[in-house]
């Protein structure tokens, strides 16, 4: 069974850093391209960041370019989001997505909330 | 950047009855890069269908995904109460480029 648990989420202040984990099981992680996509309160999607299977591509939506950065650890099949300088919009629920092809998110984790707040 | 525009923002239906949701792009979209989600309450979003109208695996046949350029559809035949939910657009573009839109939520009447 395909398992996806995000974590490392929480408060943290304006100007503040937090770095997100995802753990993945059920499948062979180093095959896929991975993603995190975010969800505002009571708003919709925004894709946030995506990663290689080798991790030697990266690519970010530009309100995040410069201070979030995309990782993986295929040995420990783990995805991470280290986000830096975090802005109150940042608040959102996280998620990682498995991409078995580019062009979609096939499968989503649970989420972890990241709240952004003095 | 290509929006996605999705309506009606929300529509109330009773159990039993026809579902048609839209989702129109600002410019032409590849059948191929447009997906279709499901996110009830709670919950994570599921793809139900993706290249516009192939059904993801384990969703009922009960929905289909059509369209193509700038129009696409996603119609549920006959409700579930457990189709009752949020629905989100997504297409691909190159650079790469995600984008949603900002979703249909179907609620019972």
């Amino acid at each position: 069974e395909v398992q996806l648990v995000e974590s490392g989420g929480g408060l943290v202040q304006p100007g503040g850093s937090l770095r997100l984990s995802c753990a993945a099981s059920g499948f062979t992680f180093s095959s896929y391209w991975m993603s995190w996509v975010r969800q505002a309160p009571g708003k919709g999607l925004e894709w946030v960041a995506n990663i290689k299977q080798d991790g030697s591509e990266k690519y970010y939506v530009d309100s995040v370019k410069g201070r979030f950065t995309i990782s993986r650890d295929n040995a420990k099949n783990s995805l991470y989001l280290q986000m830096n300088s975090l802005r109150a919009e940042d608040t959102a629920v996280y998620y990682c997505a498995i991409q078995k092809t580019v062009t979609l998110f096939d499968y989503w984790g649970q989420g972890t909330l990241v709240t952004v707040s003095s | 950047e290509i929006v996605l525009t999705q309506s009606p923002g929300t529509l109330s239906l009773s159990p039993g009855e026809r579902a048609t949701l839209s989702c129109r792009a600002s410019q032409s979209v590849s059948s191929s890069y447009l997906a279709w989600y499901q996110q009830k309450p709670g919950q994570a979003p599921r793809l139900l269908i993706y290249g516009a109208s192939s059904r993801a695996t384990g969703i009922p046949d009960r929905f289909s995904g059509s369209g193509s350029g700038t129009d696409f559809t996603l119609t549920i035949s006959r409700l579930e109460p457990e189709d009752f939910a949020v629905y989100y657009c997504q297409q691909y573009g190159s650079s790469p480029e995600y984008t949603f839109g900002q979703g249909t939520k179907l609620e019972i009447k």
